[in-house]
């Protein structure tokens, strides 16, 4: 089966750091650009930032809110992507989503089903 | 940025009868490569997110055909002719002319 899988939410204080993973399952992530957008509780959806397929030059691009705190990048011989978050904040708390256009182009039609981050005193 | 506005925020819709979500943007969301990607997405209560309708019209792999998407420029639209007790949940339009991609703000479908 082609999935996304996200691992390594948890509950951080402010300040902290927390590394998600994002394992890609039925197919090959090499070739693919993968996004992570996130979801604070009861609102909407908020674009985080995109990583390129190496054979396109490996672009990586953030959000203005996480640009600085958080990296992107991918080990396509492990078929994952990673989202390291430091510096995390209050504001930080969502859950996390992997999502790619794995058939599409300009939309994304596969995405994990979300790892929790906490950020909390 | 891009800002996408959805209306409304909520629907409540009788099962079998029709509803309609508009997204508007902020500006023109024709790409240089003379594409629209605009898409629409559907989040059921405490699943992601999951792929309806891409650049503009085009509906994705298994989604059944009541769900059309239309539009153009920077007005755009979601309709369900009739709606079903599954299609209950959020529905988002997304921009992926440039970055940072945006979504609007969702639309809460309900039943009456």
């Amino acid at each position: 089966e082609v999935q996304l899988v996200e691992s390594g939410g948890g509950l951080e204080k402010p300040g902290g750091s927390l590394r998600l993973s994002c394992a890609a399952s039925g197919f090959s992530i090499s070739k693919a650009w993968v996004t992570w957008v996130r979801q604070a509780p009861g609102k909407g959806l908020e674009w985080v930032g995109r990583i390129k397929s190496k054979t396109d030059g490996g672009t990586i691009d953030y959000a203005a809110p996480v640009k600085g705190r958080f990296t992107i990048s991918r080990d396509d011989s492990k078929n994952t992507l990673y989202l390291q978050m430091n510096s995390l904040k209050t504001e930080d708390t969502a859950v996390y989503y992997c999502a790619t256009g794995a058939k599409v182009v300009g939309a994304f039609d596969l995405w994990g089903q979300g790892a929790m981050v906490s950020v909390s005193p | 940025d891009i800002v996408m506005t959805q209306t409304p925020l909520s629907s409540l819709v009788t099962l079998g009868q029709p509803a309609s979500i508009s997204c508007r943007s902020s500006q023109s969301l024709v790409h240089s490569d003379g594409n629209t990607y605009l898409s629409w997405l559907q989040q059921r209560p405490g699943q992601p997110p999951r792929l309806l309708i891409y650049k503009i019209s085009n509906r994705f792999s298994g989604v059944p055909d009541r769900f059309s998407g239309s539009g153009a420029g920077t007005d755009f639209t979601l309709k369900i002719s009739r709606v079903e007790a599954e299609d209950v949940g959020v529905y988002y339009c997304m921009q992926a002319k440039e970055f940072p991609l945006t979504f609007g703000g969702g639309t809460k479908v309900e039943i009456k």
